[in-house]
């Protein structure tokens, strides 16, 4: 099964709306990242947040880190019609220096913002 | 500045045709280097992933092979391409192993 899932699947939202999306994995964790994908291209990487932090902020974007509920939320505030993108989490697994630090990453949610 | 480049952008190949695809990376030395694949609106699956000039670790059983000739090469190669290996590649660089990860610009392969 996969290490990080993506809820919601699908997102819509009016243009100035907060948009919301949560992502839960499995394991322990080194760092989680989210990451952007616009429609046919590669991804993008947004924010970083390590397995000691419990926020980070990055203009628009705001990443929090749960490590007790093995969640992780995005929250992009007064989305605009340019943030339409799917949006990906991804986890480097703590497997005790054992592992190499390869990422995993989830399913992603679809955003679309209305304008 | 570093950037990444992959080509080609789209390729079409029949059914048990040769499949070779290039990653280079520029302005970087000794990157890991990472191919993923994307299905259709699903997220990515890690196929291999590179340290340093021949050394590739395989994540998942499969049809394809990666090779690393160079330091900032990274090829993914078949030599019978299956109905199943059609998808959208990605590949992939980083400094540190799991951390931020900058991504190529795909290439679009529809085996038919």
């Amino acid at each position: 099964s996969q290490q990080g899932e993506e809820d919601p699947q699908a997102l819509s939202i009016q243009e100035g709306e907060n948009a919301t999306m949560n992502c839960s994995y499995k394991t322990s964790i080194n760092n989680l990242q989210w990451y952007r994908q616009n429609s046919g291209r590669g991804l993008v990487h947004l924010i970083l947040i390590r397995s000691n932090e419990r926020e980070k902020h990055s203009g628009r974007l705001r990443v929090t880190l749960d490590t007790s509920k093995k969640s992780s939320s995005l929250l992009i505030t007064a989305s605009r019609a340019a943030d339409t993108a799917s949006y990906f989490c991804a986890t480097e697994e703590n497997a005790g220096g054992t592992s190499y630090g390869k990422l995993t990453f989830g399913q992603g949610t679809i955003l679309t913002v209305h304008p | 500045s570093q950037t990444i480049h992959q080509w080609p952008a789209t390729l079409v190949q029949p059914v048990g045709s040769p499949l070779s695809l290039e990653c280079t990376v520029e302005g970087t030395s000794n990157p890991n280097l990472y191919w993923y694949r994307q299905a259709a609106g699903r997220g990515l699956q890690l196929l291999f992933y590179s340290v340093g000039i021949g050394q590739i670790s395989s994540e998942v059983p499969q049809n394809l092979s990666a090779s690393r000739p160079q330091d900032r090469q990274f090829i993914l190669s078949s030599k019978k391409l299956l109905l199943s290996d059609s998808g959208f590649y990605l590949c992939a660089w980083s400094v540190l192993a799991g951390g931020q990860e900058f991504f190529g610009p795909g290439t679009r392969l529809t085996v038919l």
